[in-house]
C-alpha cells in the first residue's frame, strides 16, 4: 500500500518562530489533509489540499502532487500550536495515515 | 459546520464486560471508521463501513465487532473488555473527500 512518511518526527521551536514540515507519498495522491491533533487528542483539520497552494491565517500548505509530497508551513509559532501533525492520504475507503511531526512550541 | 459525534469522552470499565462506544454523523456520509491510537503506534484502523450493515474489518479487529443500523451511527462495541484494549478511540467519516473526526474517547479498562 501507499506510505506516507512525515520529516522531522519531533521539533521544539521557540515562540516566534517559523518551520516547514513535511510529507511524502510512495504513490501518487489525490486526496490529502493535514491535521493537528492538540494535546487533548482532537483531531483538527487544518487543510484539504489534493494540489496547490493554500493559506489559513499563520498556516499554509502546498502539495506537489507530481513530485509526490506535501509541505505545511507554520509562521510565528505559538504555544498553542504544540502537539502532533499529521497528513492523510484520504479516499472512500482506503485511508492512510502519515507518521507525524511532533511539535513543541516553548515560550 | 460539519460534526461528528462519540457519545463519551472518558470511560473507565472492568475486565469482562461488554463495552459500546457510540459514533453519530451529521453529513450524510457513507463511510465510517473506527481508529484506536496508542503511544509510539499511531492510529490503526479496527473496522470501516461503506454502507448500512456493511462492515469492513480494518488492521487490528479482534476483540471487536461493529454495528451499524443506520447511516448515521457506528458503533464500535467490545464484546468482553480487556486491559489491553485501554487505549483512545477515534471515530471518524468521510464522503471520500474531507475525513472528519470525532473528539475521541479515552477508554480505561481495569
Amino acid at each position: 500500500g501507499i506510505q506516507v512518511e512525515q520529516s522531522p518526527p519531533d521539533l521544539i521551536l521557540q515562540e516566534g518562530a517559523n518551520s516547514t514540515l513535511r510529507c511524502n507519498f510512495s504513490d501518487s495522491v489525490n486526496n490529502l489533509q493535514w491535521f493537528h491533533q492538540n494535546p487533548w487528542g482532537q483531531l483538527i483539520n487544518l487543510f484539504y489540499i489534493p494540489s496547490g497552494t493554500k493559506q489559513n491565517g499563520r498556516l499554509s500548505a502546498t502539495t506537489v502532487a507530481t513530485e509526490r509530497y506535501s509541505l505545511l508551513y507554520i509562521s510565528s509559532s505559538q504555544t498553542t500550536d504544540s502537539g502532533v501533525y499529521f497528513c492523510v492520504r484520504g479516499g472512500y475507503q482506503k485511508v492512510t495515515f502519515g507518521t507525524g511531526t511532533k511539535l513543541q512550541v516553548i515560550p | 459546520d460539519v460534526k461528528v459525534t462519540q457519545s463519551s469522552r472518558y470511560l473507565v470499565k472492568r475486565t469482562g464486560e461488554k463495552v459500546f462506544l457510540e459514533c453519530v454523523q451529521d453529513m450524510d456520509h457513507e463511510n465510517m471508521f473506527w481508529y484506536r491510537q496508542d503511544p509510539g503506534l499511531g492510529l490503526r484502523l479496527i473496522y470501516f463501513s461503506y454502507d448500512v450493515k456493511m462492515k469492513e474489518k480494518g488492521d487490528i479487529p479482534e476483540g471487536y465487532s461493529v454495528s451499524r443500523e443506520k447511516k448515521e451511527r457506528f458503533s464500535l462495541i467490545l464484546e468482553s473488555a480487556s486491559t489491553n484494549q485501554t487505549s483512545m478511540y477515534l471515530c471518524a467519516s468521510t464522503s471520500g473527500e474531507k475525513l472528519f473526526f470525532g473528539s475521541g474517547t479515552q477508554l480505561s479498562v481495569l
